[in-house]
């Protein structure tokens, strides 16, 4: 079975984009999360999406949004942004229910100039 | 507030001894907890979890102890080999009622020597 797969693996961005990250889960998979890791901050839970709703929201400024499609991919969309943003984003799958474990794709590393 | 914390940063060990990682959380209400393996420039691999309600899950050279009273999880790697180098995180997660949303530790670096 395929694991989970993020596009793109590598971004260049200038501060005051935005950007779009692509994330596809594990086949079966309906929970979709995302967290941010940075040297600073380890790893932080951005959000999580289950069948196409958002069920959790990390402390994140709204500037970062996401969204899930039918087929359990989902989207994270970054504002705006900012120097500080640049960090590995990472997406995990669950197949949610009584399920614990999330299985984490390689992420996308965002640099910010 | 850091809910879970690793308090050692790095930890190194021959090959073929025990590895122990070690965390502490301090939110009650965390009811499973996780350790993940992680390489750089790659994503954290799942190794191994634990509900709340067990105080011990083993899987092949892989043992997590769960001390609910002292809010305690450790890691146990028997034995250690060197491809076990890598940053391992704890994380610990709400009841599944409340989705997925896991709070990690820092990390502890795993050095094993040869």
């Amino acid at each position: 079975k395929a694991g989970v797969t993020q596009t793109p693996r590598y971004l260049i961005k200038t501060r005051g984009q935005q950007v779009t990250l692509s994330c596809s889960p594990i086949s079966g998979h309906r929970s979709v999360s995302w967290y941010q890791q940075t040297p600073g901050q380890g790893l932080q839970f951005l959000f999580e999406y289950f069948s196409e709703t958002q069920r959790n929201k990390g402390n994140f400024p709204g500037r970062f949004s996401g969204r899930q499609f039918s087929n359990s991919r989902s989207e994270m969309n970054v504002s705006t942004l900012e120097l500080g943003d640049s960090a590995l984003y990472l997406c995990a799958s669950s197949l949610g229910g009584n399920s614990y474990e999330q299985y984490f794709g390689p992420g996308t590393r965002l640099t910010v100039t | 507030d850091q809910q879970v914390k690793q308090n050692s940063p790095s930890l190194s060990v021959q090959e073929g001894r025990i590895s122990i990682l070690n965390c502490d959380y301090t939110n009650s209400m965390f009811d499973y907890f996780l350790w993940y393996k992680k390489y750089p420039a790659e994503g954290p691999t799942f190794l191994i979890s634990i509900s709340s309600i067990k105080d011990k899950n083993e899987d092949g050279r892989f043992t997590v102890f769960l001390n609910k009273s002292a809010k305690h999880l450790s890691l146990h790697i028997v034995p250690s080999q060197p491809g076990d180098s890598a940053v391992y995180f704890c994380a610990a997660g709400p009841p599944k009622a409340a989705g997925n949303k896991l709070t990690f530790g820092g990390g502890t670096r795993v050095l094993v020597k040869p």
